[in-house]
Parts: C-alpha cells; sequence; structure tokens
C-alpha cells in the first residue's frame, strides 16, 4: 500500500519568511496530493491539491510542486502570518482509491512575529 | 452547503459504556470515511464506505468498534464497550468519487471529541 512521509515535524519561521514542507510517497500509481491545514480544534481543510499531470500549482501565498519521478512533493508558504499557525498535512490517493488518502505525520508550523 | 456534519462534538462518558458517533456527509457524495486523531497516532483511517457498502474496515481497531451507513445521507460510529484508549478526537468526512476519474475533494467534518473516563 502507500506510504507517505512528512518532513518536517515541527517548523519554526519568522513572520514574512517563507516555511517549505516536503513529502515523499511511495506508490507510483498515486496521482493526486491535496494539503490539509488544521487549526487547534478543528477538522483539516484542504487548502491547495495538485494531480498528477502538472508539476506546479500556485495559489496566492501558497503553492505546491510535484517530482514525479523523484515521488516527492512540496508545499511552499510565502510571506507567511500568524494566521499559518497550524498544522499541515499532505496525503496522496491513486485514482481506484474510492477516494481514500493516504496521509503524512503533519508538521507543526509556528510562525512567530 | 452545510458541509460535513458531526454530533455531538463533545463526549464524555465512563469506560464500559456505549457510544454513538453520528455524522452527515455532504449532499451528493458517495464515500464516507471515519478517521481518529491521536497525538500518538496522528490521523488514522478506520473505516470507508462507498455507495453506502463498507469497502475497507481494516483500521477498526477491535470488535468494540463498528460502523453502519444505512443511508446515503448518515453514518454512525459506535463503541461497546468504551475503554480509556479510545479517548480521541474522531472525524468523519466525505468525497464525491467518480468512476474511473482522479480523486475528488474530501471534506472533513470538526470532529467529535470523546473522552472515556
Amino acid at each position: 500500500g502507500e506510504n507517505v512521509e512528512q518532513h518536517p515535524s515541527t517548523l519554526s519561521v519568522q513572520e514574512g519568511d517563507s516555511a517549505v514542507i516536503k513529502c515523499t510517497y511511495s506508490d507510483s500509481a498515486s496521482n493526486y496530493f491535496p494539503w490539509y491545514k488544521q487549526e487547534l480544534g478543528k477538522g483539516p481543510q484542504l487548502i491547495i491539491d495538485i494531480r498528477s499531470n502538472v508539476g506546479e500549482k500556485k495559489d496566492q501565498r501558497i503553492a505546491v510542486t510535484l517530482n514525479k519521478t523523484a515521488k516527492h512533493f512540496s508545499l511552499h508558504i510565502t510571506e507567511t502570518q500568524p494566521e499559518d499557525s497550524a498544522v499541515y498535512f499532505c496525503a496522496a490517493s491513486s485514482t481506484d482509491s474510492w477516494g481514500k488518502l493516504q496521509f503524512g505525520a503533519g508538521t507543526q508550523v509556528v510562525v512567530t512575529p | 452547503d452545510a458541509g460535513v456534519i458531526q454530533s455531538p462534538r463533545h463526549e464524555v462518558t465512563e469506560m464500559g459504556q456505549e457510544v454513538t458517533l453520528r455524522c452527515k456527509p455532504i449532499s451528493g457524495h458517495n464515500s464516507l470515511f471515519w478517521y481518529r486523531q491521536t497525538m500518538m497516532r496522528g490521523l488514522e483511517l478506520l473505516i470507508y464506505f462507498n455507495n453506502n457498502v463498507p469497502i475497507d474496515d481494516s483500521g477498526m481497531p477491535e470488535d468494540r468498534f463498528s460502523a453502519k451507513m444505512p443511508n446515503a445521507s448518515f453514518s454512525t460510529l459506535k463503541i461497546q464497550p468504551s475503554e480509556p484508549r479510545d479517548s480521541a478526537v474522531y472525524f468523519c468526512a466525505s468525497i464525491r468519487t467518480k468512476t474511473g476519474g482522479l480523486g475528488d475533494t474530501q471534506y472533513f467534518g470538526p470532529g467529535t471529541r470523546l473522552t472515556v473516563l
């Protein structure tokens, strides 16, 4: 089955700096890679996703890159703000998985003013 | 859209009692997932349904756990009898899966925080 590894487990950044979280996956059949943000006391919320037919996707301050050959994908947050502080999860799934996602362990991001 | 609805939001019970968690998926979604989240084990998939049929329950920790989906708009996760180690946040998520298509967005509910004393 699919295995997703996520690094780092914690990340502390100064407000305004960039944050990068990296994930690797094992199943070459995986073709959908979402990123979720979980704030304290809430459920995970999708912030951006990428499919295997593109290498990069950007949405304002958030971008995701995908390297299918190396089986890794990354989340980039630029100009970080205190409200970006949360736990971020990467995930992977394949077409025949009934929508089942394999999640990484999560990254606790702390943005200090 | 109201999103995925879970109830109760918080549940405190005593060891040995039966606990039932409820979930209403987003209308039109045909797959539903139950997750458990703890500090030690992170986000674990317990079971998921497609078109109300359980597809994979390999994540259900023990026979004390059971889940049902009697119709497209309702699912329950039951723990009987409950134990202190069951204390966790339980999430329900739903998704619209397309036959032969790529993955769609999985939406999570707000979760039920369960405390077993």
